[in-house]
This record gives C-alpha cells, structure tokens and sequence, in this order.
C-alpha cells in the first residue's frame, strides 16, 4: 500500500538544525510531489513548501525562505526537509504528505505519521 | 494569501446527530477545496476532494458541497470514531491554507 514513513523525533537547542526524512512506498515515487506540513502544539496546519521529486523543483513559503531547504533522494525514494536556526516557536509535529493532482486540483494523500521536533535549551 | 476561516471552531454532538461544518475562502477558490479529519495523536486523513469527492474508503455518511467562496462538510449520522478535528484546506494557489479546524466531540 501507499505509505510515507518519517523518521524519529528530535530535540534540538535553539540555533541547531533539524532534517527530517520521508520514506515513500507503493507507488512510483518520482511521479508526485512532496509537500511539508508542519502542526505546533494544540495549534493548526502550516504548509512548508514542496519539492518535486523527479526534478528537485523546490518551492517554499515566503516564512521558511532561508531557513528551509527540502530535499531527495530518487535511489531510496526518500525525501528530505531540513530547518536551520531553530527557536522554540520550531516546537511542532512536522509532516509529509503525497500531492495528488488532477485537472489542476490537488489534494494530500497520503500523510507520514509525523515527526515531532522539541526546540529547547 | 488566501485566508480560510471555519465555523463553528468547535461542536457538541451525539452519536447519531447531523452535523454540518462550514469553511469560507477570503476570495473564490472555485472547487480547489479538500477536508481532512485529525484524530488525537494522528495525522490528518483525507475526506473529500475537490470541494465533493468523497476520497475511496471513506465511509458515505460524509459529504461535502460548495463552490467559489462557502463549503460545507456534512456527517450524516455522526458515529463514535467521527469525534475528532476537521480541516479544510484549499489547493487554489499557493501558499496552500488550512482553515483554523473545527473540534466535534461527544455532548
């Protein structure tokens, strides 16, 4: 079955970076983009941005540019989300989660299990 | 950006109770419009897609509607394992926005 498996939580001191990693299976990984989700706690959903993974083609939002940089690896069909200079406002559960599209629409599905990441000192 | 708001921002309900949740886009976003559900401690699961595509799986009590800028999710006969958080999102342009979610639990 289709399934994103990402890696273990983290904790981190402030000003540290974090790289997440999302493992796809069941399906051909290069044909769908990978976007990033991130959810602090108690609070709501924020996009992060995408990668494509057959071209590499990033895009970020606007509030992660500079500090975010997502990346793959097509010959384990992993992707890959780094933050730098982390801060305690970073605390969150950070997701991937498979784009499908069709007639210009799209919509996740499916989403990794999270990762949690602890900004602490 | 296009901004996602959702009412109400939590309910009360009982097993078996229609229950009816509204998102609303700052601007028309046509059909670009999917629901998500989030269980405690779980990541969110699609519903429905484009604004009333009921996603494979999920059971047929749930329905969504709407266009342009007002969209509405719908359980029919709300059921135990439908306590939980729901999320609009809309795929019109990015950056992609979540609505705020709306909490349903048990009355």
């Amino acid at each position: 079955q289709v399934q994103l498996v990402q890696s273990g939580a983290e904790v981190k001191n402030p000003g540290a970076s974090v790289k997440v990693s999302c493992k796809a299976s069941g399906y051909t990984f290069i044909a769908y983009y990978i976007h990033w989700v991130r959810q602090a706690p108690g609070q709501g959903l924020e996009w992060m941005g995408w990668i494509n993974p057959n071209s590499g083609g990033t895009n970020y939002a606007l509030k992660f540019q500079g500090r975010v940089t997502m990346t793959r690896d097509t010959s384990i069909s992993t992707a890959n989300m780094e933050l730098r200079g982390l801060r305690s406002g970073d605390t969150a559960v950070y997701y991937c989660a498979r784009l499908i599209a069709a007639d210009g629409k799209g919509w996740f599905d499916p989403w990794g299990q999270g990762t949690l990441v602890t900004v602490s000192s | 950006d296009i901004q996602m708001t959702q009412s109400p921002s939590s309910l009360s309900a009982s097993v078996g109770d229609r229950v009816t949740i509204t998102c609303r886009a700052s601007q028309s976003i046509s059909s670009y419009l999917n629901w998500y559900q989030q269980r405690p401690g779980k990541a969110p699961k699609l519903l429905i897609y484009s604004a009333s595509s009921l996603q494979s799986g999920v059971p047929s009590r749930f329905s969504g509607s709407g266009s342009g800028t007002d969209f509405t999710l719908t359980i029919s006969s709300l059921q135990p394992e439908d306590f939980a958080t729901y999320y609009c999102q809309q795929s019109y342009s990015t950056p992609l926005t979540f609505g705020p979610g709306t909490k349903v639990d048990i009355k």
